[in-house]
């Protein structure tokens, strides 16, 4: 079974400043991981995704992530962020079948002016 | 618009009532996934159904019940409903390829009185 842990509830932070949102994971297969992120009453949107490869992973809207396979962390992080990425980030976990893609709790970032 | 089609978007009913949320997966995509959305316990996978078929199963209750029909779409039905059962579901289809990529409905909110 997979598990993930989103270490932060909520994160606030100035607008242009770097941030990192914290993710942990379990597994006892192999897995692949994922961000997703949900704005005010929509539903989740993909943002990233490890498959394989490259630990360092690059998402739209200037988002990355990097994959530490001895730590089981998958970590979100933007140089420089804006009000409009103010949401909800979901880290998530699936087995490599396909079959069940768990998510975190989530965090909440809030961009400030 | 994602391409996920989620009715009704808004369901108020009361306590021991049933009700049926409707989804229809993106084109092309076979898989569908049901996951459950509260403030309490997060964002919780349900179920999922690959072309008709049950694949995975999560976190469901046996009050309810799911299953995806020949052209694809697919039914969540929740019966003898519980306060606690408010919340917002959401749907979300894939091509189930082991780059398991979820594309999401906007879900539908159920409150129960």
């Amino acid at each position: 079974a997979q598990s993930v842990t989103q270490l932060d509830s909520q994160v606030p932070v100035f607008e242009e400043a770097p941030v990192e949102l914290r993710c942990n994971y379990s597994s006892s297969v192999s897995v692949y991981l994922f961000w997703y992120v949900q704005y005010p009453n929509q539903g989740l949107q993909l943002l990233l995704k490890y498959l394989s490869g490259s630990t360092l992973v690059k998402g739209i809207n200037g988002f990355e992530a990097e994959f530490n396979k001895s730590q089981t962390s998958f970590h979100l992080r933007k140089p420089s962020v804006h009000i409009s990425d103010t949401a909800e980030y979901f880290c998530a976990v699936s087995d490599t079948g396909g079959f069940k893609t768990i998510f975190g709790a989530g965090t909440r970032l809030f961009v400030k002016a | 618009d994602s391409g996920v089609t989620q009715t009704p978007k808004h369901l108020i009913t009361a306590t021991g009532q049933r009700v049926t949320l409707r989804c229809s997966p993106r084109s092309g995509d076979l898989s569908v996934y049901w996951y459950q959305q509260s403030l309490d316990q997060g964002l919780q996978f349900l179920i999922h159904y690959y072309n008709g078929e049950e694949r995975a199963k999560g976190n469901i209750l046996e009050r309810f019940s799911a299953q995806q029909f020949p052209d694809l779409h697919s039914e969540l039905n929740l019966s003898s409903l519980e306060l606690g059962d408010s919340a917002l579901y959401f749907c979300a289809s894939s091509v189930f390829s082991g780059a398991n990529v979820l594309t999401f409905g906007a879900g539908s909110r159920l409150t129960v009185l």
